[in-house]
């Protein structure tokens, strides 16, 4: 089954404690990215990825980093995590990054991570 | 930088009425414009994708269309159902914002029968 998965789910940790949330697709996507989901502020775009080892920030980037060393997999990782950084995360990919045509750009997501910083 | 306003807010209509949710982007050198349905606490499912050489993209009761030159896309749901209650969200991709995907805050639709 073509999918976006996400890994944890769920997430309770502590403020310094670095963690990562994996995102795999398996659809052979270029584009990758990262968003999360704040009540009143919507969905922000935190990274993106065009292809391997080509990443540029979202809107919302500060305290985030990303890699992109294989195709398929693009990890978030919060190297000292804070409170503020509550919130629901979700990974996207698209076949494309660029204009394509047809369906080239459209965005496919993952079931979101619920992550929680004490 | 793209932004995208959404509107209503809010919309709360009975069974059976057609309704229309507006969309509107101020970089107007999108790729494409889709729309997502969200429910709550869940993930986001795509609904129709507008390529930016498109005017309008149908599915079933969903009509979607596009007026890249004004910065506007509108979602038409005919008949609506209960089961369509749900967060309608649109997302423009690309253009100036090289790469980008900016949503807008999205229109929380109740649908009562």
């Amino acid at each position: 089954e073509a999918q976006v998965t996400q890994n944890p789910r769920y997430l309770i940790t502590v403020t310094g404690k670095k963690l990562t949330v994996t995102c795999s697709q398996n659809m052979n996507h270029e584009y990758m990215s990262w968003y999360r989901q704040d009540p009143g502020l919507g969905l922000r775009q935190i990274y993106y990825s065009m292809n391997v080892e080509v990443t540029d920030k979202g809107d919302v980037p500060e305290g985030y980093k990303v890699s992109r060393k294989e195709k398929r997999n693009f990890p978030l990782i919060l190297e000292s995590p804070s409170p503020n950084q509550t919130s629901l995360y979700f990974c996207a990919s698209s076949l494309r990054g660029l204009a394509g045509g047809g369906s080239y750009n459209e965005q496919f997501f993952g079931p979101g991570t619920r992550l929680t910083v004490l | 930088k793209q932004e995208v306003t959404q509107i209503p807010a809010a919309l709360s209509v009975p069974e059976g009425e057609n309704l229309v949710l507006n969309c509107s982007f101020t970089d107007s050198a999108i790729y494409n414009l889709q729309w997502f349905r969200q429910d709550p606490g869940k993930g986001l499912t795509s609904l129709l994708l507008i390529q930016s050489s498109q005017r309008e993209q149908t599915s079933g009761r969903l009509n979607a269309s596009l007026d890249k030159s004004s910065g506007r896309s509108t979602l038409y749901i005919a008949a609506s159902q209960p089961g369509d209650s749900a967060t309608y969200l649109c997302a423009a991709f690309g253009g100036t914002s090289y790469g980008k995907l900016t949503f807008g805050q999205g229109t929380i639709l109740t649908v009562h029968p």
